[in-house]
């Protein structure tokens, strides 16, 4: 079957570093995307993921592990309008989110 | 502004009516994908079309239907609603429909209340 499987809520301290982890068991592979969503908005783009490595961008970066079917996403230096909910997302012929991430960021 | 516009933005209806949600993706994007989130869903892929055809289907009811028109907007249509049908109703777009193309623009999103 699909599965994707992320940390419910996580709490970091505004200016530390925070790790969200992302497993995932699909049928197929074309990529993997991570989102942000602030709540009652839409998603944002953060970053994709098709071969194994690290991608940085700024602050955020990704990682994937397609021989471990793992991702995760770092957020440095984080700031309180990091608030949101993360969510990863895994292309095979379609796109399956997991739930998300909720992360607070304590002052 | 991610240039994705839906309408309405709310929409509050009965159960078993009919109701029709309306996205116009960015200009030049040709892909137009639609999801449902509910609180304890998380976001669900309903479908995706490319160029006015359909590409892939999701978990989408058989009371739920889209198209793609020749303008390349699309409108998704939910009959016999249910209360557990009450979600926010996304659109995204992209440019391709391909590896090429991964980003996807995410409308702001419709409020459907069933009541």
């Amino acid at each position: 079957g699909q599965n994707i499987d992320q940390p419910t809520e996580m709490t970091a301290t505004e200016g530390a570093i925070v790790q969200i982890n992302c497993t995932y068991q699909t049928s197929g592979f074309n990529g993997l995307f991570w989102y942000q969503q602030h709540a009652g908005e839409a998603p944002t783009f953060l970053s994709y993921n098709v071969l194994d490595g690290l991608e940085e961008k700024g602050r955020f970066s990704s990682f994937l592990s397609r021989s471990k079917g793992y991702s995760y996403l770092l957020l440095k230096e984080l700031q309180m309008k990091d608030s949101a909910s993360y969510l990863c997302a895994v292309r095979d012929d379609k796109i399956i989110f997991g739930k998300g991430t909720r992360l607070h960021i304590l002052p | 502004d991610s240039g994705v516009t839906q309408t309405p933005k709310h929409l509050i209806t009965a159960t078993g009516q009919r109701v029709t949600l309306r996205c116009s993706p960015r200009s030049g994007d040709l892909s137009v994908y639609w999801y449902q989130q509910s609180l304890d869903q998380g976001l669900q892929f309903l479908i995706h079309y490319y160029n006015g055809e359909e590409r892939a289907k999701g978990n989408i009811l058989e009371r739920f239907s889209a198209q793609q028109f020749p303008d390349l907007h699309s409108e998704l249509n939910l009959s016999s609603l249910e209360l557990g049908d009450s979600a926010l109703y996304f659109c995204a777009s992209s440019v391709g429909s391909g590896e090429s193309s991964y980003e996807q623009y995410f409308g702001p999103g419709t409020r459907l209340t069933v009541t």
